[in-house]
């Protein structure tokens, strides 16, 4: 089964700086999701990659899909408090009729 | 992309009781996907619900306690039964469309 590892598990960064979230999959991404949650909310959907080198940016946050299509990457620019919360990765399976896998998740902080 | 009406949006019940969770979809969907999240930690699937059938459940997980329900293409029920303090998490549901997976605002259980 896949498997989705998430790096780091946590973050704590000051306000304005640059963060990296990483995701990496045991096997070959055919359609790789990334949400953010606030504490105790339900999921806010951010991007959805599927092609190798894809990149998709929306204002300060960008996401990336490795040519290889195992590991995708979450930027985030200029950090602000409203950042704050949990990022998950989702993997989808080569039919539209499967669940997602979702990894750990990372606990980003932002102090000001 | 398909909206849902998940519903209640949290609850607090007595050890012992059951809950039923419900998930209103916009449009007609073959299959729906149940997800735990217990607390500080990722979203884990329960199982997948499919119109007309049983549906299939993950490692871990029992009809008998977590009984659902799919009478037709745009609902679903999924009841936590028999429940103690460890079946205090976030519950929510998801669906699959042409434009992505859509989740439920999901439900927050806390069992006393």
């Amino acid at each position: 089964s896949q498997e989705l590892e998430q790096s780091p598990q946590s973050l704590i960064v000051q306000e304005g700086k640059n963060l990296t979230i990483n995701c990496t999959s045991s096997k070959t991404l055919y359609g790789l999701y990334w949400y953010k949650q606030k504490y105790g909310e339900g999921l806010i959907f951010l991007m959805m990659l599927q092609k190798g080198g894809e990149e998709k940016s929306h204002e300060k946050i960008t996401a990336k899909l490795d040519e290889k299509k195992q590991q995708s990457s979450l930027h985030i620019t200029a950090s602000q408090p409203s950042h704050a919360g949990i990022y998950l990765c989702g993997a989808a399976g080569n039919s539209g009729n499967t669940p997602l896998v979702f990894g750990k998740g990372t606990r980003l902080s932002v102090i000001a | 992309s398909a909206v849902i009406s998940q519903k209640p949006s949290r609850d607090i019940c007595q050890r012992g009781t059951s809950l039923t969770i419900q998930c209103q979809v916009d449009s007609q969907v073959t299959m729906m996907f149940w997800y735990r999240q217990q607390p500080g930690q990722s979203l884990t699937l329960i199982a997948t619900a499919n119109q007309g059938s049983e549906a299939t459940y993950e490692s871990g997980f029992v009809i008998d306690k977590f009984p659902i329900s799919r009478p037709n293409l745009t609902f679903s029920t999924l009841t936590v039964s028999n429940m103690s303090p460890e079946d205090s998490s976030i519950y929510l549901c998801s669906v699959s469309s042409g434009y992505g997976y859509t989740f439920g605002s999901g439900t927050r259980l806390t069992v006393v």
